[in-house]
């Protein structure tokens, strides 16, 4: 199993500003996934951030409004950039297994923005 | 993309009942179906999951089923206690470089004592 830490775990931010958010795992992994999950929502892949390369996004989500920062193998950082208020949500940080597939989560970060 | 759908959003069953959620999934490629909890506030955590060439998985009161050609698994939760209320999640993802899952909305199962 992975142990990923996450900070922050809450923030309110004001309109217009950014916040970045940190995972940390305790071990070397490949690749990093961020997600987002609205309230009462589903989970959506943002992004994945492999070590080296430039992030993959998925379709609605732009580098300008979530740059991610992937400096090693145990660290990833996600930027939520001029934020609005349906920016509000809890973005998780995962990694894989890679031998069963199972994906381990973050606690989360909950970002309310006013 | 891979669309996967999930019902019910939300159930209520007595303590002691079985509770079904389903799930269909639309890329055929999909091979790896897993099963996530997520109780109030805390982190989605896997359950049980199974593979396109398993019909069917038991864990203790967790079963789980696939029919690849129909697209469709279901997870099935017998003997319910209170500590089985929280949001349940199937997903599914197919093979790659990378594996992008593609989650259900979520049911909301509540066990009422």
């Amino acid at each position: 199993s992975a142990v990923i830490s996450q900070k922050p775990s809450r923030d309110i931010c004001q309109r217009g500003t950014s916040l970045t958010i940190q995972c940390q795992v305790d071990s070397q992994v490949t690749m990093m996934f961020w997600y987002r999950q609205q309230p009462g929502q589903s989970l959506t892949l943002i992004a994945t951030a492999n070590q080296g390369s430039e992030a993959t996004y998925e379709s609605g989500f732009v580098i300008d409004k979530f740059p991610i920062s992937r400096p090693n193998l145990t660290f990833s950082t996600l930027t939520v950039s001029n934020m609005s208020p349906e920016d509000s949500s809890i973005y998780l940080c995962s990694v894989e297994n890679g031998l069963d597939r199972e994906l381990f989560f973050g606690e989360g970060s909950r970002l309310t923005v006013l | 993309g891979e669309n996967v759908e999930q019902h019910p959003s939300t159930l209520s069953v007595q303590e002691g009942d079985s509770a079904v959620i389903k799930c269909t999934y639309s890329d055929s490629a999909s091979n790896y179906f897993p099963w996530y909890k997520q109780e109030l506030g805390k982190r989605p955590q896997l359950i049980i999951d199974i593979r396109s060439n398993v019909g069917e998985k038991k864990d203790q009161r967790i079963a789980v089923t696939l029919n690849k050609t129909a697209k469709h698994f279901s997870l099935h939760i017998t003997e319910t206690q209170p500590e089985d209320s929280a949001v349940y999640f199937c997903a599914a993802s197919s093979p790659g470089g990378y594996q992008k899952v593609t989650f259900g909305i979520g049911t909301k199962l509540q066990v009422i004592p």
